[in-house]
């Protein structure tokens, strides 16, 4: 069965620093999406993308966040100059247009 | 404002039913979905509804009235894997996801 993959599963970083967070989703889903959860709260939605640009975007993504689709199957997550407050799970998601979201693994950020 | 609602936990015994509530309001509806998450997990799809009645799938049904802004997710014949987090979401006018702070279930045997 197809389904999304993440990597890495865990990255630790340094606050400052840039980290890229990997997504392959699933290869004929045409939405992308980004998710964020902090230990022990909501699930929040950062962006999705369709068609090679952002469809949407929340109040979160700031200009510290950004996202590629540098080839035909990667969708990345770029966090510039990283806060403690990254610290979170990274979820990314896939569907097609009417279906539910499928997502992936998740990565762990950890800021220190 | 866009606002999901459900209980911020609940407690069910292994063999029973038990019935999570989610109320919301949002600009805008195109479908409604319920996830189970396991901790330190994804969230993993169970049900969507869109018009309003019951789907059934196994174990899990889905209610949805979108008059009442209300749905619920019923689980019979609990198991101890069932405890989880119950997460519920709308889908509004853009399309975008809105999340509830979802519902821990707590199996006890």
């Amino acid at each position: 069965e197809p389904e999304v993959t993440q990597t890495p599963s865990h990255q630790v970083t340094q606050m400052g620093q840039e980290v890229i967070l990997r997504c392959v989703p699933i290869s004929n889903h045409l939405y992308f999406y980004w998710y964020r959860q902090i230990l022990g709260q909501k699930v929040e939605f950062l962006v999705s993308f369709y068609n090679n640009e952002i469809s949407e975007k929340s109040e979160i993504f700031d200009d510290q966040f950004s996202v590629e689709r540098p080839d035909g199957s990667n969708f990345t997550l770029k966090i510039r100059s990283t806060k403690l407050e990254d610290s979170a799970m990274y979820f990314c998601a896939s569907s097609s247009p009417w279906d539910e979201q499928f997502f992936g693994p998740g990565t762990r950020l950890t800021v220190l | 404002g866009q606002n999901i609602d459900q209980p911020t936990e609940m407690t069910a015994t292994e063999g029973a039913i038990v019935q999570i509530n989610c109320t919301y309001q949002t600009s805008g509806f195109n479908g409604l979905f319920w996830y189970q998450q396991h901790a330190g997990e994804a969230p993993t799809f169970l049900s969507y509804n869109v018009l309003d009645g019951l789907e059934e799938k196994g174990r899990f049904s889905s209610f949805l009235s979108r008059s009442k802004g209300y749905s619920y997710l019923l689980l019979k014949e609990l198991q101890m894997k069932d405890s989880a987090s119950y997460l519920c979401a709308v889908r509004d006018s853009n399309y975008q996801l809105i999340w509830g702070a979802g519902t821990k279930l707590i199996i006890k045997p």
